[in-house]
């Protein structure tokens, strides 16, 4: 069955670029109607929402986090990655890979809900 | 800050029933966007529990359910057992975020 598996970068220096990679097993990421995002969880805190990306390209992203923020898909490799500029400690977080279901009718398609997700790689920004 | 307000915990004995709450505003629960319930058990990544509001993905007991009404939603589960003892997470859409919002998380302590 399809399996998400994110890379580990594990520690970041302050002021330096976070880069993640998640992998898509088992299936393709261009199949089916499905969105792919990440969220992050700092230790001991909730979930925020990073951002969203399909495999033509077409993305969303936090707006407290855009103006550091990327993502991109590599649909040759089944692969979608995050990069994240200038990180400071407040960033450091286990990183989650997810995919988001769509419901679609005859016109359009709605956000569902994240119904798959990778195990989680805990980053850490420190010098 | 989350954007949805969930209680920070909440508990119960064994067989008794629990309900977590969710209350978020006029710009997302409040606007119509379905709400999704997860489960985080300790270590693990969170796993889909209640999706479009009430609806249960293959394999969650039907002792969990779920609602949503104005700008809230809730979350119930009867029987109580151990293993339910996990933090719960809602999520919906936001119109102002763009994007996806999730609750703080509520721990569930079984007595």
């Amino acid at each position: 069955q399809l399996q998400l598996q994110e890379s580990r970068p594990g520690l970041v220096k302050p002021s330096e670029t976070l880069s993640l990679t998640c992998s898509v097993s088992g299936g393709s990421i261009s199949s089916g109607t499905y969105y792919w995002g990440w969220i992050r969880q700092p230790p001991g805190k909730g979930l925020e929402w990073i951002g969203l990306i399909y495999s033509t390209g077409s993305s969303f992203y936090n707006p407290f986090l855009k103006s550091r923020l990327n993502i991109s898909v590599d649909t040759s490799k089944d692969q979608f990655s995050l990069k994240l500029t200038s990180v400071t400690a407040s960033d450091t977080a286990i990183y989650y890979c997810a995919r988001l279901s769509m419901d679609c009718g005859d016109t359009s398609c709605s956000f569902s809900a994240y119904d798959l997700w990778g195990q989680g790689t805990m980053v850490t920004v420190s010098s | 800050q989350s954007v949805l307000t969930q209680p920070p915990s909440v508990s119960g004995a064994p067989g008794q029933r629990v309900t977590i709450s969710c209350t978020g505003t006029s710009i997302n629960i409040g606007a119509g966007f379905d709400v999704n319930w997860y489960q985080q058990l300790p270590g693990t990544a969170p796993k889909l529990l209640i999706s479009g509001n009430n609806n249960r993905p293959s394999g969650v007991p039907d002792r969990f359910s779920g609602s949503r009404s104005g700008t809230s939603a809730s979350l119930v589960i009867t029987g109580l057992q151990a293993d339910d003892e996990a933090d719960y997470f809602c999520q919906s859409y936001d119109r102002g975020l763009t994007g996806s919002v999730f609750g703080g998380g509520t721990k569930l302590t079984v007595l």
